[in-house]
């Protein structure tokens, strides 16, 4: 069992709707991270929170707009996806950011987009 | 650019064979070296995880990796695979960020 919890596990939505991504971790990690993953791929960076902030957005279009309202939640607000952007998105959290210790991952919400 | 590069995409192997897969990553400074493993419909674990001192890292498993500073690599070995080592194998360097590399697909056969 992982210790970072993410909700939906599956999600289904058009292209025209919002809809949000929840990730939690109660471990006191003061860094969480969300990563997409296509099929057969390894994970890609989207962005970094370290101690509530953003502190890394590798460049994701706005469709897509983080949210971390304390140290424990992490959101990924989705509107107007492309299918294109159908994938596994990850949650993970780490002790501090900068990654100089673990990562820890969530199960992973896996989102089709329509 | 930083990057992490898996040379084998995909291994295929009897129960009881040994195992090697091979990481190299392009950084000159201090990094922090770590192998996760997604196991078929799970999410991804931890391996094993170097940042400093002996350059030969136990993890769980059974499963352990050498740093060759020199070479820039974190090989992953295990002396005798089981079925249930069957996954995907990521290698990921950590500095500023972390860098997964493409990783590794694992079948063994029983």
């Amino acid at each position: 069992d992982t210790e970072v919890t993410q909700t939906p596990k599956h999600l289904v939505m058009g292209m025209t709707n919002k809809k949000s991504l929840k990730c939690e971790q109660h471990m006191g990690h003061r860094a969480m991270y969300w990563y997409k993953q296509k099929a057969k791929k390894p994970p890609e960076l989207m962005f970094v929170y370290s101690y509530e902030k953003l502190s890394i957005n590798e460049s994701v279009p706005s469709r897509f707009s983080p949210e971390c309202p304390n140290s424990s939640l992490l959101n990924l607000h989705l509107h107007a996806l492309q299918p294109e952007d159908s994938a596994l998105y990850l949650c993970a959290s780490s002790r501090s950011g900068g990654a100089f210790g673990e990562l820890f991952f969530g199960e992973g919400s896996r989102l089709t987009v329509l | 650019a930083q990057s992490v590069s898996q040379h084998n995409h995909h291994v295929i192997l009897s129960e009881a064979a040994s195992l090697e897969l091979g990481c190299n990553y392009s950084y000159g400074g201090t990094v922090n070296l770590f192998w996760y493993v997604q196991y078929p419909g799970q999410h991804l674990q931890l391996l094993l995880k170097y940042f400093s001192g002996d350059p030969l890292v136990k993890g769980i498993k059974g499963f352990e990796a050498e740093f060759i500073k020199s070479k820039f690599s974190f090989n992953l070995r295990k002396p005798s695979v089981q079925w249930s080592d069957t996954a995907e194998y990521f290698c990921a360097v950590g500095f500023n960020k972390f860098y997964f590399g493409s990783g590794t697909k694992l079948n063994v056969k029983p």
